[in-house]
């Protein structure tokens, strides 16, 4: 079945460092959405990226969906001790049913 | 707009014990999932209920674990018996029919097996 995999497993930044992860999938996706968890928190939406080679930005973050629709990346330029959470990407292999990274951990010390 | 609500928010339970988690998802969302997401991982998806029927359950331990929807609105999902190796969060989330597919996740019931 559909493997989603995420790199790094985990992260550790100073405040005002730049954060990227990595989500590759051994299927090609519809698409893809991007999730921040909190820590003791659930899954919040993010974003979601349809098209190939989409590029997609929210404040300080970059969201890239690859070419062959097979990866995608998320960068956080200038970190904040607020970005502190898991980020996970997940993509349906069918339907609507998402299939989730096992997520990257993000801590940022000031 | 009300989030996705569930209840109980922690249960702990021994082994062998029975346990159900409630879920009322957003209003007028027709798509309902249940995910258990252990400790360190990503949510993995258990059960997917379009309004009152299931539409992939490919990955519920069936002999143990069975969910229900029956009218289309709120749902649970059962353990029973538990065993040491179901202790995570449980997870609801619900979609809108059509337009965008973002899934809106309730804050989970953290259960611990004993």
């Amino acid at each position: 079945g559909q493997q989603v995999m995420q790199i790094p497993q985990y992260q550790h930044v100073q405040e005002g460092e730049d954060f990227t992860t990595y989500c590759n999938s051994s299927t090609t996706l519809s698409n893809i959405q991007w999730y921040k968890q909190r820590p003791g928190g659930h899954p919040v939406f993010l974003i979601q990226l349809v098209k190939s080679g989409e590029v997609k930005k929210q404040k300080r973050l970059t969201f890239q969906f690859g070419e062959a629709k097979k990866n995608s990346s998320l960068h956080i330029t200038a970190t904040q001790t607020t970005d502190v959470g898991t980020y996970f990407c997940a993509g349906p292999p069918s339907g609507y049913a998402l299939n989730f990274g096992k997520g990257t951990s993000l801590l940022v010390t000031p | 707009e009300a989030g996705v609500a569930q209840s109980p928010r922690y249960k702990i339970i021994e082994k062998r014990q029975s346990v159900a988690f409630w879920c009322n998802p957003i209003s007028g969302h027709a798509t309902l999932y249940w995910y258990q997401q252990i400790l360190g991982q990503g949510p993995k998806l258990l059960i997917q209920f379009q309004n009152n029927g299931v539409v992939d359950d490919s990955q519920l331990p069936k002999d143990r674990f069975s969910a229900e929807r029956l009218k289309g609105v709120d749902s649970t999902l059962k353990i029973q018996p538990a065993k040491l190796e179901d202790s995570a969060v449980y997870l609801c989330a619900s979609r809108a029919a059509g337009g965008r597919e973002t899934q809106y996740f309730g804050p989970g019931t953290r259960l611990l097996v004993l």
